[in-house]
């Protein structure tokens, strides 16, 4: 039950594009197309963003997609817009029938 | 409109218990997978536990088994979760969530602090 790797930040100015990536093993993130990414703003409830590897929600922009090759998922965000600051949760499900999240992601728009 | 509620939150000492409780609303209850998921404060989220749509499947974080149970209540549309042997690093917020993966209603959290 390790949580999935993140990298613990990262940034971009406004109109850029950004990759956030998060990996995990053979037992979650490569083994189940369950992968999910969370935007979250502390004090309040997580969003779903992405789910099942590359669907998005309704209401969700489309600047927002997701990808996975073998036991890496990532997350891009394009057009970057200021909005967007937060941090960025991927997760996913798992061997033992129970989530798995990483460790979280700042995204800091210049 | 699916709404969760959490109650039960609050200070408990060292080794004390809690009980916490989500209402949920705006969906057939009973046919859901629900899910508990923490955040310590200044760190990442945590699944906690999660609970199939009729209880005969329970998982929990290993961290937390033998000292945690989730229930439910399909009648009263509730969903539980029994803290015993509370430590301060289950100090968290906890969120009552619809789902097993990809969640897409959370409620909006009860803080649980473990403190002396």
């Amino acid at each position: 039950q390790s949580a999935l790797t993140q990298p613990a930040s990262v940034s971009g100015s406004p109109g850029q594009s950004i990759t956030i990536s998060c990996t995990g093993t053979s037992s979650d993130v490569g083994g189940y197309n369950y992968v999910s990414w969370y935007q979250h703003h502390p004090g309040k409830a997580p969003k779903l963003m992405i789910y099942d590897v590359t669907n998005r929600p309704s209401g969700v922009s489309n600047r927002f997609s997701g990808s996975k090759s073998g036991n890496t998922a990532s997350l891009t965000i394009s057009g970057l817009q200021a909005e967007d600051e937060a941090d960025y949760y991927c997760g996913s499900y798992t061997s033992n029938s129970l989530g798995v999240f990483g460790g979280g992601t700042k995204l800091t728009v210049l | 409109e699916v709404q969760l509620v959490e109650s039960g939150g609050g200070l408990v000492q060292p080794g004390g218990s809690l009980r916490l409780s989500c209402a949920a609303s705006g969906f057939t209850f009973s046919n859901y997978w629900m899910s508990w998921v923490r955040q310590p404060p200044g760190k990442g989220l945590e699944w906690v536990a999660n609970i199939k749509h009729d209880g005969s499947e329970k998982y929990y974080v290993d961290s937390v088994k033998g000292r945690f149970t989730i229930s439910r209540d399909n009648a009263k549309n509730s969903l539980y979760l029994q803290m015993n042997s509370l430590r301060v690093e289950d100090t968290a917020m906890y969120f009552c969530a619809r789902g097993h993966h990809g969640i897409l209603y959370w409620g909006q959290g009860s803080l649980v602090t473990v403190s002396s």
